[in-house]
């Protein structure tokens, strides 16, 4: 496997259901990242961890559980979803880089989950 | 909070023409990423203009940056079909970190069509 993996692909839920999605980086990065994409709105970034520390939390409501167990793996645990929370959720991963006058996190995505809530 | 906007939303071009896709975001910041996605695929990146003045070129686009006026471009020259697909620009924080916090416009949806 090579870069950013994703498991499911798809999932279905009910609004009871408790599931999890799985993310896997294969680039040797130290940040990995939760992203959003609705329809009708642009990508939100949900979490980020760097270092397998939680550094972001954009206000994601607690239904919506993270976890990084190590570098390389990255989970959100999904619980009395909403169907509102249908949506692509992607995931990323990224490494600093530095240099002599900047330093950047060119973010890789893997393929998302596509999740419908009914 | 960082706003990013990007213009036209939709974009509908015919072959061999040429189009500019503008992004313009709200504070500053030196560091902006340019993703294609195409449909049900992922976010594939393009470029990273990381200083005022930047400029990348790819085949037939060409990304600049100009952060005085909080602006970047994506230029298309001579479009083919191939380039059909949803463009996303990405601001990145100002401050600096071991991460990124990606701000991302609306995407522009590109069709080329014959």
């Amino acid at each position: 496997e090579t870069g950013v993996t994703q498991t499911p692909r798809h999932l279905v839920m009910g609004m009871t259901n408790k599931k999890s999605l799985k993310c896997e980086q294969h680039l040797g990065h130290n940040a990995m990242y939760w992203y959003k994409q609705s329809a009708k709105k642009p990508l939100e970034l949900m979490f980020v961890y760097s270092l397998e520390e939680r550094v972001e939390n954009n206000s994601v409501p607690s239904r919506f559980s993270p976890e990084c167990p190590n570098s390389s793996h990255l989970f959100l645990h999904l619980h009395t979803l909403q169907p509102e929370d249908s949506a692509l959720y992607l995931c990323a991963s990224s490494q600093a880089t530095y240099s002599l006058a900047s330093s950047y996190n060119e973010q890789f995505f893997g393929p998302g989950t596509r999740l419908t809530v009914l | 909070e960082l706003k990013v906007e990007q213009n036209p939303l939709f974009l509908s071009m015919q072959e061999g023409k040429n189009y500019t896709i503008y992004c313009n975001y709200s504070t500053t910041s030196d560091r902006l990423y340019w993703y294609r996605q195409d449909p049900g695929k992922s976010l594939e990146s393009l470029f990273v203009l990381l200083s005022n003045g930047a400029v990348k070129q790819e085949g037939r686009l060409m990304a600049s940056l100009d952060t005085k006026a909080r602006l970047s471009t994506l230029h298309i020259t001579a479009a083919v079909h191939d380039l059909s697909a949803t463009y996303f620009c990405a601001v990145d924080s100002p401050l600096r970190t071991s991460y990124g916090k990606l701000t991302f416009g609306q995407g522009t949806i590109l069709t080329v069509h014959p």
